[in-house]
């Protein structure tokens, strides 16, 4: 199986920070990875899909890079609404695989 | 608005079986790729499986150290996927989500997902 990394697990900011997430692939995925935003008691939702397009209705704020098996989301000035926990995802091959998740909260 | 509305979890004994259902509205059900992903508690996301639509065969696909403790079936009659679990463990504690697949067949994310249902499993 491919194993996701993410680090870091806890960031702590502020609004108006730019904020930067890496994710690691164990083998190469090409660019076969996504970026979801989960809130606890809600559904997780899709920002970013092969690894910089972003999905229909996501902020421009949220970007996405990366290829082969290092991946950045970047956020480039943190809102109130994006407090939340954020999960990569590849899905180059079975069984698709989740970073553990990287929990963005209020410093 | 896609809406997808997950139920049939609570508290179940060692050893016992369940069926979780996925509700779907807001988009053409019989044509979508569904999935389901569990998160047990402290721990990360994990893809448990997949069934693809029935026009494009409607075959399943698992997570091979799942495979065997779960069964994905669909009732497009319905707009409803089905997750089975048997042989119910400790381990299988955790949230299951239902989700719809971006698009049919290829590298595909999980374009929308539910809020999930948590299964509890304990003597």
């Amino acid at each position: 199986d491919i194993q996701m990394t993410q680090s870091p697990s806890t960031l702590s900011a502020s609004v108006g920070d730019r904020v930067t997430i890496t994710c690691r692939a164990s083998q190469s995925i090409s660019s076969w990875l996504a970026w979801y935003q989960k809130k606890p008691g809600k559904a997780p939702n899709l920002l970013i899909y092969k690894a910089s397009t972003l999905q229909g209705g996501v902020p421009s704020r949220f970007s996405g890079s990366g290829s082969g098996t290092e991946f950045t989301l970047t956020i480039s000035s943190l809102q109130p609404d994006d407090f939340a926990t954020y999960n990569c995802q590849q899905y180059s091959s079975f069984p698709w695989t989740f970073g553990q998740g990287t929990k963005v909260e209020i410093k | 608005e896609v809406h997808l509305v997950e139920s049939g979890g609570g508290l179940l004994k060692p050893g016992g079986s369940l069926r979780l259902s996925c509700a779907a509205s807001g988009f053409t059900f019989s044509n979508a790729w569904m999935s389901w992903v569990r998160q047990a508690p402290e721990k990360g996301l994990e893809w448990v499986g997949r069934i693809h639509a029935k026009v494009d065969g409607g075959s399943v696909d698992y997570a091979a150290p799942l495979k065997g403790k779960f069964t994905i079936s669909r009732d497009d009659s319905k707009n409803t996927v089905y997750l089975e679990i048997n042989s119910l463990e400790t381990e299988d504690t955790a949230v299951y989500f239902c989700a719809k697949e971006l698009q049919r067949a290829g590298p595909t994310p999980l374009e929308y997902w539910g809020q999930g249902t948590l299964v509890t499993v304990s003597s």
